[in-house]
């Protein structure tokens, strides 16, 4: 079974400045998908950014980037220009490309703070 | 929006009832899965359906069940309960079950009381 950590519970950043949050995974697959979701105090899950194994290059939206690195199973999220709307928890996942079982697998979340 | 909708956003109940949350995936998604995120377990996989079929169970309880009916949406049953099965519930939807990106709803929040 795969398995997702977050080490950082909880991050600060000041507004303007960069910020990365860590995550680890252990899977025996050689194909998958990563993904950081942000979770607001609305509530809702909303999908950042993602990352499809067979690739190297790293995945870009916008201000958010990852730093994948397969063979360490290592897929860390910078945040660039941090804003405020951006505090929120962030949850890293593995998702399996298997016909069945294919969910969702979260990491304990990271919550970040956004000091103005 | 993602285009995902539960019902009921928010549900208070008594210890040893029996609720169900609804959840409607997105126009075209066949693929539905049920996430409990609780303050102790974070965020765990409860079970999914493709096309009104049983898919793949995670850490879901005897004492919950769920199902997909022919319009694709879906319902969780979750009975018996106590108070440990408060918690955030949340449906999610894509298109295919290889299909990467899933997508969720807002959530009910459960409150056992």
């Amino acid at each position: 079974a795969q398995t997702v950590t977050q080490s950082q519970p909880e991050m600060s950043v000041q507004e303007a400045e960069t910020v990365t949050l860590s995550c680890t995974y252990d899977t025996s697959e050689s194909d998958y998908y990563l993904f950081w979701y942000k979770q607001p105090p609305s509530r809702q899950m909303i999908l950042v950014i993602r990352q499809e194994a067979y690739k190297q290059q790293n995945a870009t939206e916008n201000r958010f980037s990852v730093n994948f690195q397969k063979a360490a199973k290592s897929f860390s999220l910078k945040i660039s220009d941090s804003q405020l709307g951006d505090a929120a928890m962030y949850f890293c996942a593995y998702r399996s490309p298997l016909d069945v079982g294919n969910m969702l697998t979260f990491g304990g979340g990271t919550r970040l703070m956004v000091k103005p | 929006d993602s285009g995902v909708t539960q019902t009921p956003k928010h549900l208070i109940t008594a210890t040893g009832q029996r609720v169900t949350l609804r959840c409607s995936p997105r126009s075209g998604d066949l693929s539905v899965y049920w996430y409990q995120q609780s303050l102790d377990q974070g965020l765990q996989f409860l079970i999914q359906y493709y096309n009104g079929e049983e898919r793949a169970k995670g850490n879901i309880l005897e004492r919950f069940s769920a199902q997909q009916f022919p319009d694709l949406h879906s319902e969780l049953n979750l009975s018996s309960l106590e108070l440990g099965d408060s918690a955030l519930y949340f449906c999610a939807s894509s298109p295919r079950t290889r299909n990467t990106e899933a997508f969720f709803g807002q959530g009910t929040r459960l409150t056992v009381v």
